[in-house]
C-alpha cells in the first residue's frame, strides 16, 4: 500500500540552528511531493512541491527539499531556522495517477524553537 | 481572493444531534476536499469532488456521514446523528485541476459532547 513516513514525531532546535524533517515514501513510480506547514490553529499551507526536473525544490519562507530516487525520500531543509518556524509539518504525496488527486499525508513533525 | 471559507469555526452540540459544516472554495477552482484532523488519526481524506461530482468517498466513516456539492461555490458536510467520537477539526481544501496544490480552509472545530 501506498504510504507516506516522517519518522521523526517531534524536534526541537534552537533558534538559528539548521533544520532536516524526513519524509519517506512507499510508491513504485514518482509521484508528486509535497509539503505543507500548519501553525497553531489554522489551516495547512503549501511550502514547496516537487513534480518533475531539479531534484532541488525551494519553497517559502526559506524552505528547500530534495527528491532523492534511490532513497525514495523528501527531506525538508532550511539553514536557519527562525522562532515562527515553529509549527507543524507535514509531507504528503499524490501517486500521479491521471486524475486521481488524493494525497497520501504522513503523520507530521512537530517543531518546537528555543530561544 | 477570500481563500477558502469555512463556517462555522466552531462547532459544539450535544450527541445525537445534526451537525453541518460549509465550506466556501476559490473561485475557479474545480476540485473540493473534506478532511478531518485528530490527534490520533492525524490528517484523514473523508471525500473529494471534482467538477461538484462525489469522486472517491471511501473515506467517510459512515453511513452518518453525508456530504454534497450542489455547485461549484458551495459544499456542506452533515453528520447526523453525531458522536463524541466525531469531535475533531474538519478541514475543506480546494485546488485547480492545472496547479495540483491544495489551498486550505481555516477549518471547524466540532466538538460532541
Amino acid at each position: 500500500a501506498q504510504s507516506v513516513t516522517q519518522p521523526d514525531i517531534h524536534i526541537t532546535v534552537s533558534e538559528g540552528a539548521s533544520l532536516e524533517l524526513r519524509c519517506n515514501y512507499s510508491y513504485g513510480a514518482t509521484p508528486y511531493l509535497f509539503w505543507y506547514v500548519q501553525s497553531p490553529g489554522q489551516g495547512l499551507q503549501l511550502l514547496l512541491k516537487y513534480f518533475s526536473g531539479d531534484t532541488l525544490v525551494q519553497g517559502i519562507k526559506g524552505f528547500e527539499a530534495e527528491f532523492k530516487r534511490s532513497q525514495s525520500s523528501f527531506n525538508l531543509r532550511k539553514p536557519s531556522v527562525h522562532w515562527s518556524d515553529a509549527a507543524e509539518y507535514f509531507c504528503a504525496v499524490e501517486p500521479n495517477a491521471g486524475n486521481n488527486r488524493k494525497l497520501i499525508w504522513g503523520l507530521g513533525t512537530s517543531l518546537a524553537v528555543n530561544p | 481572493d477570500a481563500g477558502v471559507i469555512q463556517s462555522p469555526r466552531h462547532e459544539v452540540t450535544e450527541m445525537g444531534q445534526e451537525v453541518t459544516l460549509r465550506c466556501k472554495p476559490i473561485s475557479g477552482h474545480d476540485y473540493l476536499f473534506w478532511y478531518r484532523q485528530t490527534m490520533m488519526r492525524g490528517l484523514e481524506l473523508l471525500i473529494y469532488f471534482n467538477n461538484n461530482v462525489p469522486i472517491d468517498d471511501s473515506g467517510m466513516p459512515e453511513d452518518r456521514f453525508s456530504a454534497k456539492m450542489p455547485n461549484a461555490s458551495f459544499s456542506t458536510l452533515k453528520i447526523q446523528p453525531s458522536e463524541p467520537r466525531d469531535s475533531a477539526v474538519y478541514f475543506c481544501a480546494s485546488s485547480h485541476d492545472s496547479i495540483h496544490e491544495q489551498f486550505f480552509g481555516p477549518g471547524t472545530r466540532l466538538t460532541v459532547l
